[in-house]
């Protein structure tokens, strides 16, 4: 069974660069898709996008287009979320997820990771 | 995109209650609608999918009902490890939205 573990927390700086992972166990990681999740301090949970780690096709929610970029390498069945360039409003907890196997790639979230704390403070 | 509103936003209730939670869309979605549980401090967890069906593991207290733009989460019997924020998800189409979240706390 798919299980995701992800980075720790980190606490950067506005204009850092940072990219966090989500490392899937077992063997078949490259026929999932995996999705990024954002939870801002006391608010609900966002749908931020998504990457098929077979051939790391990514679909973006329009509200986070161009604001991250998601990542995969199927060889060490880990993916990524990386910004180039944080801001304060990126303070938040970070989740990746599974869709569930064999459906869409907008389907319910059935795999989750423990989420990886995100602040950006100077 | 589709809008996703649930309520109420909280609701109080002791052990042993049942609740119901709402959520509604902006458009038709036939069932493609899911439930997460989050607890303080977890990651969320699948509880229904597809309107109605159960998630392997979750406990036959969860019901969920509903086609189209409006749906349903009803707790039986509230159990202690219950109190949690409930979030209703649209898989109709993309991107996702999720609604704002129920908080059900202890009375």
């Amino acid at each position: 069974e798919l299980q995701l573990v992800q980075s720790g927390a980190e606490v950067k700086k506005p204009g850092e660069s940072l990219k966090i992972s989500c490392k899937g166990s077992g063997d078949r990681f490259s026929s999932y898709w995996i999705a990024w999740v954002r939870q801002m301090p006391g608010k609900g949970l966002e749908w931020m996008g998504v990457i098929y780690a077979g051939d790391s096709e990514t679909k973006y929610s329009p509200a986070f287009e161009g604001q991250v970029t998601i990542s995969a390498d199927k060889s060490i069945s880990t993916a990524y979320l990386q910004w180039s360039s944080l801001k304060a409003s990126d303070t938040a907890m970070y989740y990746c997820a599974r869709p569930r196997p064999g459906f869409h790639y907008y389907y319910g979230l059935d795999v989750w990771g423990q989420g990886t704390t995100v602040t950006v403070s100077s | 995109d589709i809008q996703m509103t649930q309520s109420p936003s909280s609701l109080s209730a002791s052990v042993g209650d049942s609740v119901t939670i709402t959520c509604r869309t902006s458009q038709s979605i036939s069932s493609y609608l899911n439930w997460y549980q989050q607890s303080p401090g977890k990651a969320p967890k699948l509880l229904i999918f597809e309107a109605s069906t159960l998630q392997s593991g979750v406990p036959s207290r969860f019901t969920g009902s509903g086609s189209g733009t409006d749906f349903t989460l009803t707790i039986n019997s509230l159990q202690p490890e219950d109190f949690a924020t409930y979030y209703c998800q649209q898989s109709y189409t993309t991107p996702p939205a999720f609604g704002q979240g129920t908080k059900v706390e202890i009375k």
